[in-house]
């Protein structure tokens, strides 16, 4: 099945600052979710946004969705070195099948 | 707390073995996935299941067969395992949430993944 895209692949940025992770698709979806993995665990699910929302917030967390340019992102506002961890977008096609992005690799330093 | 919990952090088998791997989830979901998770290529859905005693096959089901006597448990089997079976795998559960079975239009959650080395 088709791979969700995501980038950057690896986001190295200073504690304080924001991160911005994208997510691109090239299908219609149903929803699209963004989860993390500390590493070597397993993932955790953050944020579902429908394809009929533009924008939703979690804490610092805040994703936006834009279905005409078939992409997300994810924004970390005010980043801590806890947030160090991979995002992975998943979204879910009309299917209902889930596709995966490969992840970004985001690394706060203190 | 919920929890999805997987039998183990860490294996090593040999190849041709025949492998367990286990799943347990506490939250009485009718979905549960068996993913596989490798460097640079996401997630890969090997096998799901919305019901008890159903499966269906995920993207890369070759190698690999699950059972779901229970609710609560999903068990991948590797039937003889081989080098290139060397990976993270991720037991995922969800609620059915939708009218195609296997939808995962809710949060699904994770357990803490299964690094098997296959020598």
């Amino acid at each position: 099945s088709q791979q969700g895209e995501e980038d950057p692949q690896a986001l190295s940025i200073q504690e304080g600052e924001n991160a911005t992770m994208n997510c691109s698709y090239k299908t219609s979806i149903n929803n699209l979710q963004w989860y993390r993995q500390n590493s070597g665990r397993g993932l955790v699910h953050l944020i579902l946004i429908r394809s009929n929302e533009r924008e939703k917030h979690s804490g610092r967390l805040r994703v936006t969705l834009d279905t005409s340019k078939k992409s997300s992102s994810l924004l970390i506002t005010a980043s801590r070195a806890a947030d160090t961890a991979s995002y992975f977008c998943a979204f879910m096609d009309s299917n209902y099948q889930l596709i995966w992005g490969a992840g970004t690799k985001l690394i706060i330093k203190p | 707390d919920v929890k999805v919990t997987q039998s183990s952090r860490y294996l090593v088998k040999r190849t041709g073995e025949k492998v367990f791997l286990e799943c347990v989830q506490d939250m009485d979901h009718e979905n549960m996935f068996w993913y596989r998770q490798d460097p640079g290529l996401g997630l890969r859905l090997i096998y799901f299941s919305y019901d008890v005693k159903m499966k269906e096959k995920g993207d890369i089901p070759e190698g690999y067969s699950v059972s779901r006597e229970k609710k609560e448990r999903f068990s991948l089997i590797l039937e003889s395992a081989s080098t290139n079976q060397t990976s993270m795998y991720l037991c995922a559960s969800s609620t059915l949430g939708t009218s195609r079975p296997g939808g995962m239009n809710t949060e699904a959650f994770f357990g803490q993944g299964t690094r098997l080395t296959v020598v």
